[in-house]
């Protein structure tokens, strides 16, 4: 059980376009979305929070406008990178939790965003 | 600041050895603290976590890790490595904030085997 996944698992597009990105709990419905992004040989950064049903919480230095995150049901968030540029180029994981606590958060496989 | 701290960023270890992953932690409280196991190009899979209790945690694929209080330590164990445990190692800690466990992430460690 807990099993999440994430959609596409790699996508290239060019600059200035807009790329969404699915994740799904698969198992369980999860409560709290976490979006993550990780630079090559680098450890994972935490972009946002989402729970069901309310605004997604950005941490500092991440522009809401350009990683606009949506967490409409309780199995599915998707973070969507506008007007993509090549900085935006990365690898972005989600994770989720069954519950506020997020005591405990399963890790999506990640997507690998290529932007020319 | 909350900071989870991954002191070697590189390991070598011959197929059949021991191995041991260090991670230090600073937080007010003491934190919930996790090790994740990464290979190239996944996400990331839970090998163990602590949350209150037993200091020795055992967790899956045959490792596990010790939370040491006195020295904000939360070290990761195998007692004998297999090459398929070449990967990248990462601690975290999260404190609840009540909107969700936010976890920060060291700078990881990759191990490396050599058969």
């Amino acid at each position: 059980g807990a099993v999440v996944s994430q959609h596409p698992s790699r996508v290239i597009c060019k600059s200035g376009t807009s790329v969404k990105i699915e994740c799904r709990s698969l198992d369980f419905q999860a409560t709290t979305m976490f979006w993550y992004r990780q630079f090559p040989k680098q450890s994972l950064m935490l972009m946002a929070t989402s729970n069901e049903g309310s605004k997604a919480t950005y941490e500092q230095g991440v522009e809401k406008d350009k990683f606009l995150i949506n967490h409409a049901s309780l199995t599915l968030s998707t973070l969507t990178v506008t007007s993509a540029h090549p900085e935006d180029s990365s690898f972005y994981i989600c994770s989720a939790s069954r519950d506020r606590g997020g005591n405990e958060q399963y890790f999506g496989p990640g997507t690998r965003l290529t932007v020319t | 600041a909350q900071s989870v701290t991954q002191p070697d960023i590189h390991i070598t270890v011959s197929e059949g050895a021991s191995l041991e992953l260090r991670c230090n932690y600073s937080y007010g409280a003491t934190p919930y603290l996790f090790w994740y196991v990464q290979s190239p190009g996944q996400g990331l899979q839970l090998l163990l976590k602590y949350f209150s209790g037993d200091t020795l945690v055992q967790g899956i694929k045959g490792f596990e890790a010790e939370f040491k209080r006195s020295q904000s330590s939360f070290n990761l164990r195998k007692p004998s490595v297999h090459w398929s445990d070449a990967a990248e190692y990462f601690c975290a800690g999260g404190t609840f904030t009540g909107g969700g466990n936010k976890l920060t992430f060291g700078t990881g460690t990759q191990l490396k085997v050599e058969l």
